[in-house]
């Protein structure tokens, strides 16, 4: 069965700053879809950035960038020039497909604060 | 364009009572899930259908969940009847067949049962 493991329940980081948030994935599947979602704490969902599998290019979304390495099964996310609005919990999510799509799998998500 | 619609936002019923809750998918997505957050075991599908079919239903936890999708435009999750540990947010989100696989969530519902 797929897993994903967020191995720090709680981070924080100074306004401007710079931080990365780790996630690493267990799956026998070659193919598949990584994301980071956001959770303020109005408490909706927000997509923040998606990763295909195949793509050995890291994605980008302005100041939020990934570090994907798949040999290593991690999946990290670097938010740079901290806002006070990034303070949120984040969660990683694995999907894999291959015909048909599966529910996504999270990881139990960081709980990160900016300090200003 | 218009997100995932969930109501109510909030839920406060007593234990025994049954339960609804309602989701509308975004307009065009074939694909529509269920989940709960719960502190302890954090964000797990319940059930998930595609074109209104349910396709896996192991994630409800017992048979006093039952989901139903009678349209495109409309699911139900319905409680019956309720329990103090059935509280948590319930979330719905959908998605669309042939895109990026990313699952778009509605504000979810809040469901206190005491």
């Amino acid at each position: 069965a797929q897993t994903v493991t967020q191995s720090q329940p709680e981070m924080s980081v100074q306004e401007a700053e710079t931080v990365t948030l780790s996630c690493t994935y267990d799956t026998s599947e070659s193919d598949y879809y990584l994301f980071w979602y956001k959770q303020p704490p109005s408490r909706q969902m927000i997509l923040v950035i998606r990763q295909e599998a195949y793509k050995q290019q890291n994605a980008t979304e302005n100041r939020f960038s990934v570090n994907f390495q798949k040999a290593a099964k991690s999946f990290s996310l670097k938010i740079s020039d901290s806002q006070l609005g990034d303070a949120a919990m984040y969660f990683c999510a694995y999907t894999n497909y291959g015909g048909s799509q599966g529910n996504l799998i999270f990881g139990k998500g960081t709980k990160l604060s900016v300090k200003p | 364009d218009a997100g995932v619609i969930q109501s109510p936002r909030h839920e406060v019923t007593e234990m025994g009572q049954e339960v609804t809750l309602r989701c509308k998918p975004i307009s065009g997505h074939d694909y529509l899930f269920w989940y709960r957050q719960t502190m302890m075991r954090g964000l797990e599908l319940l059930i998930y259908f595609n074109n209104n079919v349910p396709i896996d239903d192991s994630g409800m936890p017992e048979d006093r969940f039952s989901a139903k999708m009678p349209n495109a435009s409309f699911s139900t999750l319905k409680i019956q009847p309720s329990e103090p540990r059935d509280s948590a947010v319930y979330f719905c989100a959908s998605s669309k067949a042939g895109g990026s696989y990313e699952q778009y969530f509605g504000p979810g519902t809040r469901l206190t049962v005491t």
